[in-house]
């Protein structure tokens, strides 16, 4: 069953600002991964967080994991008109590879 | 990386008939594979767990009936819309993940599916 929320559901900003997407998750996890997705297409996974990991770079994204509040943010820095996409979070918890996501955050980002 | 291929990416049918859609794990296998749908501009909806040599494993409300899935070998994944209808026209993606536990998922394309 879906579970997650992310927050907000849509942002929009300007070139070259920051956005940050946040995501809460309500069982215990492995991992929490972030993914993007362009209208209509698949899936690209964007970055791993392990449960015992607080902070992880790749890029001009930074994502954090809180494990005591069950939430994680991602955070696009000198966002680009390309970055416009639906941006979802991901928790897989337990032996299997089930992956369980969020809502999704439209980031619109205009030139 | 890996690939995950997902063919095809558009089919339009007609109401009754019945539409399959393959996912291929191009350079690793895949004991698991996984399913979802996805509906204008939500998120996905898992609907099972496509498991190599026995049978998937249907989320609640999914009917096992009407989407069959099956997992024949460590590389491929079906999933058969059977008598479709217009509602169930979708997004249909799949996923695999190469081995252990903390490593990514790998996504196919997605196919748009149109029952007309």
């Amino acid at each position: 069953s879906q579970q997650g929320e992310e927050d907000p559901q849509a942002l929009s900003i300007q070139e070259g600002e920051n956005a940050t997407m946040n995501c809460s998750y309500k069982t215990s996890i492995n991992n929490l991964q972030w993914y993007r997705q362009n209208s209509g297409r698949g899936l690209v996974h964007l970055i791993l967080i392990r449960s015992n990991e607080r902070e992880k770079h790749s890029g001009r994204l930074r994502v954090t994991l809180d494990t005591s509040k069950k939430s994680s943010s991602l955070l696009i820095t000198a966002s680009r008109a390309a970055d416009t996409a639906s941006y979802f979070c991901a928790s897989k918890g337990g032996s299997n590879y089930k992956l369980t996501f969020g809502k999704g955050t439209l980031l619109t980002v205009n030139p | 990386g890996a690939v995950v291929s997902q063919h095809p990416s558009r089919v339009i049918c007609k109401s009754g008939t019945s539409v399959k859609i393959e996912c291929r794990s191009l350079d690793f296998q895949a004991t698991t594979m996984f399913w979802y749908r996805q509906f204008p501009k939500q998120s996905l909806m898992l609907m099972a767990t496509s498991n190599e040599g026995s049978k998937a494993t249907y989320e609640q409300g999914v009917e096992k009936d009407k989407f069959l899935i099956n997992h024949a070998s460590l590389t491929l994944s079906t999933l058969t819309v059977t008598s479709a209808h217009p509602e169930d026209s979708s997004f249909y993606i799949c996923s695999a993940t190469p081995g252990q536990v903390n490593t990514e998922a790998f996504f196919g394309q997605g196919t748009r599916l149109t029952v007309v």
